[in-house]
């Protein structure tokens, strides 16, 4: 089945840095790649997702790459601001199974300081 | 619109007892998830419905667990003479089409304490 590898497991930068949040999964047919945050106390909200048939998508200050061929996938956060502090995960939906069930990374927990 | 809804938001349970967590999802979603989440850790399947036929229960950790569907909209997931094993965040994701990959939505889940 599916493998996820999520990192760093911690991350923090100063407010108006970029931030960088890497992904690789192990399943060559998956083919949809969400990204969530999770604020304490909160469920996961997505916030930006993309398929396989796309390289990059880019939504405001938030952006995330896909490269097929070396199973891996990552999340950009350009002019961090202090309520960009959550814990982020990575997924990826499991392309055998037929139910596309989620595989979650690990989590990433960011610290934007200000 | 509202978004998916758990029910209770925090169980305490004395080992040995039963549980029964609610989820209410988006209206009209057919594809409804069960995760459970350790503290640290990123959520993992537990099972999943289309409509009322619960299609994938593979991520279940024992007979212990039971999940049910029964008129396609909100669901149980039940879980038997708890361990302490089972304290976690239990999550609930709706999703508006039918598996493919589709976005899923999450509610604020329940987190479950076993004592």
């Amino acid at each position: 089945g599916e493998n996820v590898e999520q990192h760093p497991s911690t991350l923090s930068v100063q407010e108006g840095d970029s931030a960088v949040i890497k992904c690789t999964y192990s399943d060559s047919a998956s083919n949809y790649f969400p990204w969530y945050k999770q604020e304490l106390g909160k469920g996961p909200q997505l916030i930006i997702d993309i398929r396989s048939n796309v390289g990059e998508k880019k939504d405001q200050r938030i952006a995330v790459t896909l490269n097929k061929t070396a199973k891996h996938f990552s999340l950009h956060i350009t002019e961090t601001q202090p309520e960009d502090s959550a814990v982020y995960f990575c997924a990826a939906s499991e392309g055998t199974s037929g139910t596309y069930k989620y595989i979650f990374g690990t989590g990433t927990r960011l610290k934007v300081l200000a | 619109g509202a978004g998916v809804s758990q029910s209770p938001r925090y169980k305490v349970a004395k080992r040995g007892q039963d549980v029964a967590l609610r989820c209410d999802p988006i209206s009209g979603h057919v594809s409804l998830f069960w995760y459970q989440q350790a503290l640290g850790q990123g959520p993992e399947f537990l099972t999943y419905f289309q409509n009322e036929a619960q299609l994938d229960k593979s991520g279940l950790p024992s007979d212990r667990f039971f999940a049910e569907r029964p008129e396609g909209s909100v669901s149980t997931l039940k879980i038997q003479r708890t361990q302490q094993e089972d304290s976690a965040v239990y999550l609930c994701a709706s999703s508006s089409r039918l598996a493919g990959g589709d976005t899923q939505y999450f509610g604020p889940g329940t987190r479950l304490t076993v004592l």
